[in-house]
């Protein structure tokens, strides 16, 4: 079975610094998807970023960029330039990436909270 | 667009009660989940819906928690009898359904605080 760990519950960044969320997992599929979820004080889930496993690139949103080491099993998130918005609950989440049905569920880890003083 | 709505959104019952909650998923999403988020943890799935077919309920306490998407589009989650543990937030997502794996963002809810006391 596949498992998310995220082994910060709790991190602090100053406004307009960078932060970096860390996150590993266990898999034995080789092909996959990993996200970057942010859960504000109001509870509404909303995808920040996604990573396919087959692709070694990157990937980037504006001020959110992840660091995908595919051999290692490690997803880390890396928030430039944070802002007071940026200020929630963080979770690593997993999904399989084979087609339909039961495999569509995401994984989650146990979450980061995240505090942005000013 | 409007997003996933869900209610209530807090509720308060005594255990052994019953409850129910309520999710109207966003319009043309095929794909229906109910996650359950324990304070602390992540959310944990316990149902999804493909229309208004189960695809995966493994994680469904099935004694006592039961699910139903009339018509593929609705959802109603209900919990009979309830226990102390079952305090948490049930949230409700949605997704296409029918796009490729790397597009088929789920959406989430605000979701519902459920106490029982």
């Amino acid at each position: 079975a596949q498992t998310v760990t995220q082994s910060q519950p709790e991190m602090s960044v100053q406004e307009a610094e960078t932060v970096t969320l860390s996150c590993t997992y266990d898999t034995s599929e080789s092909d996959y998807y990993l996200f970057w979820y942010k859960q504000p004080p109001s509870r509404q889930m909303i995808l920040v970023i996604r990573q396919e496993a087959y692709k070694q690139q990157n990937a980037t949103e504006n001020r959110f960029s992840v660091n995908f080491q595919k051999a290692a099993k490690s997803f880390s998130l890396k928030i430039s330039d944070s802002q007071l918005g940026d200020a929630a609950m963080y979770f690593c989440a997993y999904r399989s990436a084979r087609r339909g049905g039961a495999t569509n569920k995401l994984i989650f880890g146990t979450g980061t909270l995240l505090a942005v003083q000013p | 667009e409007a997003g996933v709505a869900q209610s209530p959104r807090y509720k308060i019952i005594e255990k052994r009660q019953s409850v129910a909650f309520w999710c109207n998923p966003i319009s043309g999403h095929a794909t229906l989940y109910w996650y359950q988020q324990i304070l602390g943890q992540g959310p944990k799935l316990l149902i999804q819906f493909q229309n208004n077919g189960v695809v995966d309920d493994s994680q469904l306490p099935k004694d006592r928690f039961s699910a139903e998407r009339l018509k593929g589009v609705d959802s109603t989650l209900k919990i009979q009898p309830a226990k102390l543990e079952d305090s948490a937030v049930y949230l409700c997502a949605s997704s296409p359904g029918h796009l490729a794996p790397s597009t088929d963002t789920q959406y989430f809810g605000p979701g519902t605080r459920l106490t029982v006391l």
